[in-house]
């Protein structure tokens, strides 16, 4: 079972739709990431948030916005988005410092289609 | 720039022992991990190198060599439910973790 959650498992959304998408991890983790996988490719990083501040955003289009409401939570909000945005969406948490330093916890992941 | 490179294939019989290499150039090094992902599932962790040599961990083993930007993951006593594409990922001197392609590993009977 894996202990990052995410929320919905499938979602089918039009371009003019706006969605969000959840993520919920409760081993205090303070970093947690966006990828963005597409079929028989390795997830992309898409976005990190350490202690709750956005550290990294590798050049995403703004259609993606991602929110870090607390340690918790992550939530990835789309408007506009395009046909090519389909893609299974993962989030993972991780340690910055100390023990565990560095592996990711991966989510099931978020499987979205833009139609 | 960062690079990860791997073979896309590999196929290997039950009972068998694999090893799938890795090598990599990237904006500095804070470690090498190595994942396994079941087609339509989330990446699983399967180990952490940031010093050279050998880290065993029941059949699976990885093995890092800082100084040729090289690791491999050794696979033993290989079974069915080890057919799944195997990631290789490391954590650069931003703390960005970047995938390679991923290794495809087919397991026959």
């Amino acid at each position: 079972d894996t202990e990052v959650t995410q929320t919905p498992k499938h979602l089918v959304m039009g371009m003019t739709n706006k969605k969000s998408l959840k993520c919920e991890q409760h081993m205090g983790h303070r970093a947690m990431y966006w990828y963005k996988q597409k079929a028989k490719k390795p997830p992309e990083l898409m976005f990190v948030y350490s202690y709750e501040k956005l550290s990294i955003n590798e050049s995403v289009p703004s259609r993606f916005s991602p929110e870090c409401p607390n340690s918790s939570l992550l939530n990835l909000h789309l408007h506009a988005l395009q046909p090519e945005d389909s893609a299974l969406y993962l989030c993972a948490s991780g340690e910055l410092k100390g023990q565990g330093y560095g592996e990711l916890f991966f989510g099931e992941g978020s499987r979205l289609t833009v139609l | 720039g960062q690079n990860i490179d791997q073979p896309t294939e590999m196929t290997a019989t039950e009972g068998a022992i694999v090893q799938i290499n890795c090598t990599y150039q990237t904006s500095g090094f804070n470690g090498l991990f190595w994942y396994q992902q079941h087609a339509g599932e989330a990446p699983t962790f399967l180990s952490y190198n940031v010093l050279d040599g050998l880290e065993e961990k029941g059949r699976f083993s990885s093995f890092l060599s800082r100084s040729k930007g090289y690791s491999y993951l050794l696979l033993k006593e290989l079974q069915m439910k080890d057919s799944a594409s195997y990631l290789c990922a490391v954590m650069n001197r931003d703390d960005k973790i970047i995938f390679g392609k991923g290794t495809r590993l087919h397991i026959l009977p």
